[in-house]
């Protein structure tokens, strides 16, 4: 059973347009929200979070919209550039349970 | 700081044989995780350590040995290889296992075919 589910696999934009993956989770036990963006033959690296106390989180281009009651969270990247084409990765955790990764969704900045 | 180093980087296997992927870390994080990457699978967690002398199994254990005898070296151990063990490793240590209180740091990671 998925409990964080990235339904796109792949988004394709133009450079200077804004970019939205979206990330879906079903266990309402979680409280804490993360993405990351992975590069090829890259590890992971860590982008922007949001707690369930907060509806919005902001970092510089990145914002991270939470709907708790439609279990719902999405990445807005504004205005979208080249060197932002990677995997995005959508996680989430609660309380002292281990991260759980949606599969990803592929986002591709063309220019 | 070097962050979390896994070695090799590449490695090729037969079925039935045995190996140890390396991961080690220079921030004194006390948990430390291993997943691994399949292709339209995401990462799934694997093992994990809260701590020196402490593991405990994440998703997908099984033919996955793990140990924690100092708090910078969490190495994984494949028994027996398998064809379905072919996939992406990642390492990945972060202060704490708490949600909110810290983020996750992964390694850059250990590509691994089973022939």
């Amino acid at each position: 059973d998925q409990q964080v589910k990235q339904n796109s696999p792949s988004l394709s934009v133009q450079e200077g347009r804004i970019s939205i993956l979206n990330c879906d989770y079903t266990n309402s036990m979680f409280d804490y929200f993360l993405w990351y963006k992975k590069y090829p033959a890259e590890g992971p690296t860590f982008l922007i979070s949001i707690s369930s106390i907060k509806d919005k989180n902001e970092d510089g281009r990145f914002t991270v919209f939470l709907n708790k009651s439609a279990k719902h969270l999405s990445l807005h990247i504004v205005p979208s550039q080249p060197g932002d084409s990677a995997v995005y990765f959508c996680a989430a955790q609660g309380g002292s349970e281990k991260l759980v990764f949606g599969k990803g969704t592929k986002l591709t900045v063309n220019p | 700081n070097a962050g979390v180093t896994q070695t090799p980087k590449f490695q090729v296997l037969k079925t039935g044989q045995s190996m140890t992927l390396q991961c080690a870390q220079d921030m004194n994080h006390e948990y430390m995780s291993w997943y691994r990457q399949d292709p339209g699978m995401g990462l799934r967690l694997i093992h994990y350590s809260v701590g020196a002398g402490i593991t405990d199994q994440g998703e997908v254990p099984n033919g996955y040995n793990v140990s924690r005898s100092t708090t910078e070296d969490f190495p994984l151990r494949l028994l027996s290889a398998a064809p379905s063990q072919t996939s992406v490793y990642f390492c990945a240590s972060s202060y704490s296992r708490l949600a909110g209180t810290d983020t996750q740091y992964f390694g850059p990671g250990t590509r691994l075919t089973v022939l």
